[in-house]
């Protein structure tokens, strides 16, 4: 059965500042694995996808690495902003099904 | 070009009561999935529908249902609302059955609270 763990859980940073935020998975059968933004309240707005052949993806100031074999994947912000502030959620889609399982997700505040 | 459209965006109802959620998906997608958040949860995924019909269904009792229309919109209906209900549910969009490394388009979702 497959599980979604995101670490840390809430993260505050001052502007600026490079960040990391962590994805990991149990099941290494993947077809593809989507970092998602949600606002609050709000519905999710796919950031970046991965194919498991893939390494990375970038897309302006994020990049994403997976790793399938370790069962991780990061998603890395760059000179992040006020307006980067969000909870951003990992999810994997499992070879074999269509569902995606998704993490709880990282609150990510940035301060002006 | 239009997204993906839910209606409605809040709904109160009453435990025991039905309710009917509504989404037409992104212009030129045929696939159709919802998922249900819990405040402070991942999306937990209901179902996905395809051509009509239910493909795949995830952990969710009967009481939830749905269904997708010829021109691709569906909706979701739940019976006999328990308190539990209440959670944020979202609707997913993608092409072609959701291909392989299709992305995922959501909606806004529908906030339903259930007292």
């Amino acid at each position: 059965k497959q599980e979604v763990t995101q670490i840390p859980a809430a993260l505050s940073v001052p502007e600026g500042e490079n960040l990391v935020l962590n994805c990991s998975f149990t099941d290494s059968a993947i077809y593809n694995l989507q970092w998602f933004r949600q606002d609050p309240g709000k519905g999710l707005t796919s950031l970046l996808l991965i194919q498991s052949s893939q390494r990375e993806q970038t897309s302006g100031r994020l990049n994403a690495s997976l790793d399938k074999s370790s069962g991780r994947s990061t998603l890395y912000i760059a000179a992040s902003q006020p307006g980067d502030s969000a909870t951003y959620l990992c999810a994997v889609r499992t070879s074999g099904t269509y569902k995606y399982i998704f993490g709880t997700g990282t609150r990510l505040k940035v301060l002006a | 070009d239009a997204g993906v459209t839910q209606s409605p965006t809040h709904l109160i109802k009453t435990r025991g009561q039905q309710v009917t959620l509504r989404c037409s998906p992104k212009s030129g997608h045929d696939t159709v999935s919802w998922y249900q958040q819990a405040l402070g949860q991942g999306p937990q995924f209901i179902f996905q529908y395809y051509e009509e019909e239910e493909r795949q269904r995830g952990n969710f009792p009967d009481r939830f249902s749905g269904h997708q229309f010829p021109n691709y919109s569906s909706e979701l209906n739940v019976n006999a609302l328990l308190l539990g209900d209440s959670a944020l549910y979202l609707c997913a969009s993608s092409l072609g059955g959701q291909a392989v490394n299709e992305k995922l388009f959501f909606g806004s979702g529908t906030q339903l609270s259930v007292l």
